[in-house]
């Protein structure tokens, strides 16, 4: 199966500054690659699918980039509703599998 | 508007079953496949199982497959998840989630604790 590593695992930062968050893929995966964020006792909600397509309603200081076996999701000014833990998953090959996941916290 | 709600966790012993439920409304849920994610307490999410919109086609992820079957009844909007011969390991909070076509997991149910403990 292919494994997904995402770093850092906590990502210290202040509201409007810039968040970059790292997806590895042991295999490429092609664009089949989706982001959520999930709130703690809330479920997760999708972000990013296709690895650059934001999902409806979530808003445009979202992006994400990339292709094969590394991608990217940025925020680009970080509001307080943004700190949350972070999961990519790869969907282009059986078994879908999941990032260990990201922890934006506030600085 | 979309929704889907889990039910049937619980606690349970070691070896024993369950049986969860998702019950969906707000969108025509006999087009669409559907899935079950689980995650363990302060873990990350995990791929359970899927079924193809009508039921003919599912798939496991191995550390399930044999013990819990996964299916759904189009006529009453709902998903289920047999679990059987759980082990301690199967503690988790099992979320139902919906795909879209090419966009996958776009919406999840709350969520339904299941504890396997003696």
């Amino acid at each position: 199966e292919i494994v997904l590593t995402q770093s850092p695992g906590t990502l210290s930062l202040s509201p409007g500054e810039r968040a970059t968050l790292s997806c590895r893929a042991s295999q490429s995966v092609s664009s089949y690659l989706a982001w959520y964020q999930q709130k703690p006792g809330q479920a997760p909600r999708l972000l990013i699918y296709g690895a650059s397509s934001r999902a409806t309603g979530i808003p445009d200081r979202f992006s994400g980039s990339g292709s094969g076996t590394d991608f990217t999701l940025t925020i680009s000014r970080l509001e307080s509703e943004d700190f949350a833990v972070y999961y990519c998953q790869q969907y282009g090959s059986s078994p879908v599998t999941f990032g260990g996941g990201t922890k934006v916290e506030i600085k | 508007e979309v929704q889907l709600v889990e039910s049937g966790g619980g606690l349970v012993q070691p070896g024993g079953s369950l049986r969860l439920s998702c019950a969906a409304s707000g969108f025509t849920f006999s087009s669409y496949w559907m899935h079950w994610v689980r995650q363990a307490p302060g873990k990350g999410l995990v791929w359970v199982s899927r079924i193809n919109s009508d039921g003919s086609s599912t798939s496991y992820a191995d550390s399930v497959k044999g013990r819990f079957t996964i299916s759904r009844d189009n006529a009453k909007n709902t998903l289920y998840l047999q679990m059987n011969s759980l082990r301690a390991e199967d503690t988790a909070v099992y979320y139902c989630a919906r795909d879209s076509p090419g966009v996958p997991r776009d919406w999840w149910g709350q969520g339904t604790l299941v504890t396997v403990s003696s």
